[in-house]
């Protein structure tokens, strides 16, 4: 059973560094085409795509926010981490990650496992 | 980036109806569409990929069709689980967005 679980500081201040945890199971990201996506969702709006790392190592950045963020993953842990510098109240949301399976290698594509996701606030 | 545009924002339909969801690219994104259901306080749930693919587990009454531009979600007729926000999302290049959102509400 793939699952993915997001963790992280409920509260951040402005200007600090948000540092969230995708913990995953039931998948290897080690296999080929197997990727792992940040997503958010501000309070009572639509879904915005933040970063994705890949299999192979390959990192992609949504094009607006990409000088804050850095995507990196540690193997050994199963676990995909997303950092995202100079957080202001705007970046209040909830930051979901959720899988890929690439059309590369699986003919497919689509976030097929989310999170359940965790809520930050930015706020003093 | 591609900008993608969902039509109506809110639909207001009763059990048992007929739906379709619009989803349009600002460019050819060929058949790389996603289709997800978000109810309340919960995660996305995937319902097509790839323009038309139907995800496991997801009842057949939930169909999707287009290709370059033009997308629609259908749900052939409506049951009460149906009733939550609809996204659209294309991954034609590495750069993924995701439509606005369409409300399905009970009329």
């Amino acid at each position: 059973q793939v699952t993915l679980r997001e963790s992280g500081p409920a509260l951040v201040k402005p200007t600090e560094t948000l540092t969230l945890t995708c913990t995953f199971s039931g998948f290897s990201l080690s296999t080929s085409g197997m990727c792992v996506s940040w997503i958010r969702q501000p309070p009572g709006k639509a879904l915005e795509w933040l970063a994705r790392f890949d299999w192979d190592d390959d990192k992609y950045y949504n094009t607006s926010l990409k000088t804050r963020l850095t995507i990196s993953k540690d193997t050994s842990k199963n676990q995909v981490v997303l950092t995202m510098t100079n957080m202001d109240p705007v970046d209040t949301a909830t930051y979901y990650c959720a899988r890929i399976l690439s059309v590369s290698s699986w003919g497919r594509g689509g976030m097929d496992v989310w999170g359940q996701g965790t809520t930050v606030t930015v706020s003093s | 980036d591609i900008q993608m545009t969902q039509s109506p924002s809110t639909l207001s339909a009763s059990v048992g109806d007929r739906v379709t969801i619009t989803c349009r690219a600002s460019q050819s994104i060929s058949i790389w569409l996603a289709w997800y259901q978000q109810k309340p306080g919960k995660a996305p749930k995937l319902l097509i990929y790839k323009a038309s693919s139907l995800e496991s587990g997801v009842p057949s009454r939930f169909s999707g069709s287009g290709s370059g531009t033009e997308f629609t979600l259908t749900i052939s007729s409506l049951q009460p689980d149906d009733f939550a926000t609809y996204y659209c999302q294309q991954y034609n290049t590495y750069l993924y967005t995701f439509g606005q959102g369409t409300k399905l509400e009970i009329k």
